[in-house]
């Protein structure tokens, strides 16, 4: 069935390094890949998304990238501070384009100030 | 614009009773999904409404879980009877159409089951 891997499942930077989180996705027919933010005790929320006939986006010190031979895609955070702590997701649309979304595992991003 | 709303925000319910967790999508939107996240793991997808008929319930778990959305707007997801394993965050989420793009999640129902 429709998968997606996320690693690294814990992550803990010291404030100002990068960040990187990765993705596999097992349906090659899937176009569309959003990253969600969930803070402790708080709903997930879209904090940047990527369409497969894109291979990168940014916004501010955020930035995804997109390998659809590989199946890949990645979050960047760059500069990070404190506030980003939190659990990311990444997600994966379906074949049917339903509006369905197969999520990752999550990770636990640690930033130590 | 109001928000997606989920109530209650945390049951505690002793196994084998039932619950009922309602979802209020935003006005207007057609698209409703329910999700569920158990500790530690992926948001999972439970199922899909398009107004009040369900587009794809592949994800619901067993027949303990119904699921339903009268009239096209809120919808309710009741567990009965309950199970330990059902212990969770379930999530609601909406949106206007059918083009794919990032919905906006309620603050989901923290369920517990003991």
């Amino acid at each position: 069935g429709e998968n997606v891997e996320q690693h690294p499942s814990t992550l803990s930077v010291q404030e100002g390094d990068s960040a990187v989180i990765k993705c596999t996705y097992s349906d090659s027919a899937s176009n569309y890949f959003p990253w969600y933010k969930q803070e402790l005790g708080k709903r997930p929320q879209l904090i940047i998304d990527i369409r497969s006939n894109v291979g990168e986006k940014k916004d501010q010190r955020i930035a995804v990238t997109l390998n659809k031979t590989a199946k890949h895609f990645s979050l960047h955070i760059t500069e990070t501070q404190p506030e980003d702590s939190a659990v990311y997701f990444c997600a994966a649309s379906t074949a049917d384009n339903t509006g369905k979304l197969i999520f990752g595992q999550g990770t636990t991003l640690q930033v130590k100030p | 614009e109001a928000g997606v709303t989920q109530f209650p925000s945390h049951s505690v319910i002793e196994k084998g009773q039932t619950v009922t967790l309602r979802c209020d999508p935003i006005s207007g939107h057609d698209n409703l999904y329910w999700y569920r996240r158990v500790m530690g793991k992926e948001i999972k997808f439970l199922l899909h409404f398009v107004k009040e008929s369900k587009q794809d319930e592949s994800g619901m778990p067993n027949n303990r879980f119904l699921a339903e959305r009268t009239g096209g707007t809120y919808s309710t997801l009741k567990v009965q009877p309950a199970e330990l394993e059902d212990s969770g965050v379930y999530f609601c989420a909406s949106s206007q159409d059918r083009e794919i793009h990032g919905y906006t999640f309620g603050s989901g129902t923290r369920l517990t089951v003991v």
